[in-house]
């Protein structure tokens, strides 16, 4: 069975710019989360879908937006870009209801210029 | 907030040592999860442990948890240099869609 899959793994990006990144979850799962990771702030919550529904949101500016499909794929969007937005952005989906045993993608590494 | 904190912070120890690492956390949960992350990479899930349970192993893994004292603990018995990693707490409450993670302990296994 494939791994949780994320695209781009790696992305360059000006300050003001968008960007959207996509997470293909394990085929059967229907929850998929998403995380920023920095160094400074470590792994944070940013939100989680199920069934295409956002079921819960962290605490991230309305810059930061989701969607997830019908197919349970799901993608993230960061509008205006700016320096701080440089991270791992980490998806993991989940087989249950509740997020336990996640199974985390490789991430994306994006870079804001 | 649910949020697991790990101590220490960073733990350094020979090959073939036992690392603990524990946990705690200030709300009642469902469930407590490790993770383990290698640098710069996804995290992957090592073990799950309920609230009615105490203690649970996995291979050279082994969890405890003592809801009383709102804490966990991760022992990894005969490390070996592959476990260098960051280990993640990520405690779960009844009826949350989310696990929010700690800092995390950074372990590093000299050979």
């Amino acid at each position: 069975k494939a791994g949780v899959t994320q695209t781009p793994r790696y992305l360059i990006k000006t300050r003001g710019q968008q960007v959207t990144l996509s997470c293909s979850p394990i085929s059967g799962h229907r929850s998929v989360s998403w995380y920023q990771q920095t160094p400074g702030q470590g792994l944070q919550f940013l939100f989680e879908y199920f069934s295409e529904t956002q079921r819960n949101k962290g605490n991230f500016p309305g810059r930061f937006s989701g969607r997830q499909f019908s197919n349970s794929r799901s993608e993230m969007n960061v509008s205006t870009l700016e320096l701080g937005d440089s991270a791992l952005y980490l998806c993991a989906s989940s087989l249950a209801g509740y997020v336990d045993e996640q199974f985390f993608g490789p991430g994306t590494r994006l870079t804001v210029l | 907030s649910q949020q697991g904190e790990e101590d220490p912070q960073a733990l350094s120890i020979q090959e073939g040592e036992n690392a603990t690492m524990n946990c705690s956390y200030k709300t009642s949960i469902n469930n407590l999860q490790w993770y383990r992350q290698n640098s710069g990479r996804g995290l992957v899930h090592l073990i799950l442990i309920r609230s009615n349970e105490r203690e649970k192993h996995s291979g050279r893994l082994r969890v405890t948890l003592d809801t009383s004292k709102k804490s966990s603990s991760l022992l990894i018995t005969a490390s070996r240099a592959a476990d260098t990693a960051s280990y993640f707490c990520a405690p779960r409450m009844d009826s949350s869609y989310k696990l929010i993670f700690g800092s995390g302990t950074r372990l590093l296994v000299r050979p």
